[in-house]
């Protein structure tokens, strides 16, 4: 049964700043991605990694970074955070197969931004 | 790049009718269609995928169509349930190809089953 973790169910910060969401998975899955979440807008990718150390941006990347130093763990960072970053943040994982994937959801962060 | 547009961003059906959502893709080489349903409060989760060999996909009271011609695929529910309300997403992917298993998602349809 994969296992998808999030640091943090809910969390509050203020503008300006820095905030580490942090993402493991428990199935040796060579893909992470990071998403948002808004009404409307579906998921949006922001950042993905298909190994260690490597990382791609999605369609959203501005304002974020990410970190992939070991295989299990893919933290997102919002260097300064604004009020226009407040969302839910939906990290996910899957393995590389030619005929299709399966990705795996963590639970999700709620983040306000004040 | 992907874009996929999925439609009606609402849906609300009596317990027993079929629902219908429908989404279109871009891009031609896309091969591979999930479909994930959110329960509210919690994560999305896989319930059925199609391949771009195959034209249809049943698994009990879901399934799903591709119209590769067309470049649009659609999932189908019938004899609704309260418990299908949630929201539901598309996806599709070029699997295989240098996209990393990147799916794009279209914006999510809002399903309410009403008893």
């Amino acid at each position: 049964d994969v296992k998808v973790t999030q640091s943090s169910r809910y969390l509050v910060k203020r503008t300006g700043e820095k905030v580490f969401l942090e993402c493991v998975q428990d199935m040796d899955h060579e893909n992470m991605f990071w998403y948002r979440q808004d009404p409307g807008l579906g998921l949006r990718l922001i950042y993905f990694s298909y190994d260690v150390k490597m990382k791609e941006k999605g369609d959203i990347p501005e304002g974020y970074s990410v970190s992939r130093e070991k295989k299990e763990r893919f933290s997102l960072i919002l260097e300064s955070a604004s009020t226009n970053q407040t969302s839910m943040y939906l990290c996910a994982s899957s393995f590389i197969d030619t005929t299709g994937e399966t990705q795996y959801f963590g639970p999700g962060t709620r983040l306000l931004v004040l | 790049g992907e874009n996929v547009e999925q439609h009606p961003s609402t849906l609300s059906v009596q317990e027993g009718d079929s629902a219908v959502i429908k989404c279109t893709y871009s891009d031609s080489a896309s091969n591979y269609f999930p479909w994930y349903k959110q329960e509210l409060g919690k994560r999305p989760q896989l319930i059925i995928d199609i391949r771009s060999n195959v034209g249809e996909k049943k698994d009990q009271r879901i399934a799903v169509t591709l119209n590769k011609t067309a470049k649009h695929f659609s999932l189908h529910i019938t004899e609704t349930q309260p418990e299908d309300s949630a929201v539901y997403f598309c996806a599709a992917l070029h699997a295989g190809g240098t996209s990393y298993g990147k799916l794009t998602f279209g914006q999510g349809t809002i399903l309410t089953v009403h008893p």
